[in-house]
């Protein structure tokens, strides 16, 4: 979905170094969201923003961390990676005012691996 | 209690046949039941979704079937295509609540054309 993007796609990284993922949106959408994506465990949350003030952690967030730029954008970051932390990582998007319509919009991914 | 169990893992089907993949949960909180479709190198984007309140919703070939007192769901793919070859992920979700997806864990479905 072009209109929630991801950069980069692929990274490669060593041990103990700091990477930033980030995500922009040109939806308009107030909510924001980091998964992470493992071979047989699904999509599990990392941390969801639903404003520029407001960030939680999500089911798996220790050794992550988010910062929400703007409305519009949404970085994570892995202060030290570590093996265990390569996965494919996704952000996604919702709006508050779709209420009952709780649908999330997914950005095409980034394939990170940690050496 | 905020576990979706969802199974197969993976499913292998003749092109015509019917896709089955179930998914169970256990907090009764849940109110909003979202079935999404991933294909290889892609995100997830929504297929179709159902709340408690029917037990049956269905958009061309596919429709979810809801059972609330045994606390499962299931989508079920009619006349199956190659082309619907892709990962299938349940979730759900409190619409009153944080809007929170919990996902499945997902099933590789294979159409054999």
């Amino acid at each position: 979905d072009a209109d929630v993007t991801q950069t980069p796609r692929n990274r490669i990284t060593k041990t103990g170094k700091r990477i930033m993922l980030e995500c922009s949106q040109t939806k308009g959408h107030d909510r924001m969201y980091w998964y992470r994506q493992d071979p047989g465990l699904g999509l599990r949350l990392i941390y969801y923003s639903f404003d520029v003030k407001d960030i939680n952690k999500g089911e798996i967030s220790d050794g992550y961390s988010v910062s929400r730029q703007a409305q519009a954008k949404f970085s994570l970051s892995l202060e030290s990676a570590i093996p265990n932390q390569t996965a494919l990582y996704f952000c996604a998007t919702s709006d508050l005012r779709a209420g009952r319509n709780n649908e999330q919009f997914f950005g095409p991914g980034t394939r990170l691996t940690v050496l | 209690q905020q576990q979706v169990k969802q199974s197969p893992q993976s499913l292998i089907v003749q092109k015509g046949g019917i896709s089955i993949i179930n998914c169970a949960y256990e907090n009764t909180a849940f109110d909003y039941f979202p079935w999404y479709q991933q294909f290889p190198g892609k995100g997830p984007a929504l297929l179709i979704a159902i709340r408690p309140d029917v037990s049956e919703k269905k958009e061309g070939r596919f429709t979810i079937s809801f059972n609330k007192s045994a606390k499962q769901f299931s989508l079920h793919i009619m006349d199956s295509q190659p082309g619907d070859s892709a990962t299938y992920f349940c979730a759900a979700s409190m619409l009153a609540g944080t809007y929170k997806y919990i996902f499945g864990t997902g099933t590789r479905l294979k159409v054999l054309a």
